[in-house]
């Protein structure tokens, strides 16, 4: 959602595990969504996006599970690796309006 | 493609200063999009262009703050006089509308602190 705050949440793998970061919507409303990866001194980078209409999209190593009811989305990336330490972020979209509502965050740090 | 492009990476000046930050799009990219990213607030929108005109300017914090894209090509965001809590890193990021896609690619960002 767009809560914010001082503190990210922390996800901490094993390089080679799975990782599932979550995210919690609060817009019904909201049709679209991305997931952006954010290195350190780096602009975010998109990494997979899903429409409302959808419930599940792959993409090379992750995926996009989205769960209207209860309007959570969450990113799933296979077999982590170390590059793929950064903060990880959630938007929405909603309608014909191109403003994109982040969400604070997650931090995934993965351990060699 | 080089991407977009954002200058200055760094800016340090005194409370009271004029500061303009600087972006080029993705060529043939017809909207533009200026963010502002601190620790306290994340990622928030100040103000997105589409074919040059501001679109939503609901985001720019006060009138202290303004941009401008007087061409496909090139975008300001303007801020006098500056605030220490100005201070944050500050987003450019354009995207082609194709069949509803929003996929947005960000420049490398203007890390500003107003001392």
């Amino acid at each position: 959602g767009e809560s914010v705050g001082l503190h990210l949440p922390t996800l901490s793998v094993q390089e080679g595990d799975n990782s599932i970061i979550n995210c919690a919507y609060s817009n019904s409303a909201s049709d679209y969504f991305i997931w952006y990866k954010q290195e350190s001194g780096k602009g975010p980078q998109f990494i997979i996006d899903i429409r409302s209409n959808m419930d599940k999209r792959q993409g090379q190593r992750v995926t996009v599970l989205l769960n209207k009811t209860v309007k959570h989305l969450s990113l799933q990336i296979a077999a982590t690796q170390p590059g793929d330490s950064a903060v990880y972020f959630c938007a929405e979209k909603r309608g014909s309006n191109y403003k994109l509502t982040f969400g604070k965050g997650t931090l995934l740090t993965v351990n060699p | 493609d080089a991407g977009v492009i954002q200058s200055p990476r760094h800016e340090v000046t005194e409370m009271g200063q004029e500061v303009t930050l600087r972006c080029k799009p993705i060529s043939g990219h017809d909207y533009l999009f200026w963010y502002r990213q601190t620790m306290m607030r994340g990622l928030e929108l100040l103000i997105y262009f589409n074919n040059n005109v501001p679109i939503d300017d609901s985001g720019m914090p006060e009138d202290r703050f303004s941009a401008k894209m007087p061409n496909a090509s090139f975008s300001t965001l303007k801020i006098q006089p500056s605030e220490p809590r100005d201070s944050a890193v500050y987003f450019c990021a354009s995207s082609l509308l194709t069949s509803g896609a929003s996929e947005a690619f960000f420049g490398q960002g203007t890390r500003l602190t107003v001392v």
